[in-house]
């Protein structure tokens, strides 16, 4: 079956832009959460929709958001980008949630210049 | 909330050799713990997960040492390859996932 597909793979946007990346799920599974990589700060939890609610959320600012549909593809928005926001954003889908198996796609790598 | 802890950011090994990486967690609640591997220019990939209402797990040449007395969790690698060359990082469930930074395991051939 296909994996977690993320697009665009790669991007690169100027401060105070705005941005939306997408993730499509593998088909079944109804939980999606988002997660930021950096160097410095390794990997943290931005977070999670199931079935098209968000169920939780990390300690990420207001400029971060994120949505789900009815197909359970979701989207994550970034406003007024900053050049600390240059990250790699990664996706992981689940059949229920963020305790049980997840399976992460290959990510977005966004570069704020 | 909660916090892990990394105990080795970097792992050498020579092919065939055992591997353990370690990771601390600091909330007793926690319960839920899994292990991710990472090869450069990929997502995350599951590899075990453990509940906190057992102590070990085995996998195809990975076992997960759960220690709950004084929050730490291992992951032994039997046999290690020039293949299981990547970044592990535990995560550690509260609530939310909380990942450690990640230790990178060389192995030589």
């Amino acid at each position: 079956k296909a994996g977690v597909t993320q697009t665009p793979r790669y991007l690169i946007k100027t401060r105070g832009q705005q941005v939306t990346l997408s993730c499509s799920p593998i088909s079944g599974h109804r939980s999606v959460s988002w997660y930021q990589q950096t160097p410095g700060q390794g990997l943290q939890f931005l977070f999670e929709y199931f079935s098209e609610t968000q169920r939780n959320k990390g300690n990420f600012p207001g400029r971060f958001s994120g949505r789900q549909f009815s197909n359970s593809r979701s989207e994550m928005n970034v406003s007024t980008l900053e050049l600390g926001d240059s990250a790699l954003y990664l996706c992981a889908s689940s059949l229920e949630g963020v305790n049980t198996e997840a399976f992460f796609g290959q990510g977005t790598r966004l570069t704020v210049v | 909330g909660e916090s892990v802890g990394l105990h080795l950011p970097t792992l050498s090994v020579q092919e065939g050799d055992n591997s353990i990486i370690n990771c601390a967690y600091s909330n007793s609640a926690s319960d839920y713990f899994i292990w991710y591997k990472q090869e450069s220019g990929k997502g995350p990939q599951f590899i075990i997960d453990i509940r906190s209402n057992m102590d070990k797990r085995q996998g195809q040449r990975v076992t997960v040492l759960l220690n709950k007395t004084v929050k730490h969790l291992s992951l032994q690698i039997a046999a290690t390859q020039p293949g299981d060359s990547a970044v592990y990082f535990c995560a550690v469930l509260y609530s939310t996932l909380t990942f450690g930074k990640g230790t990178m395991l060389l192995v030589s051939p």
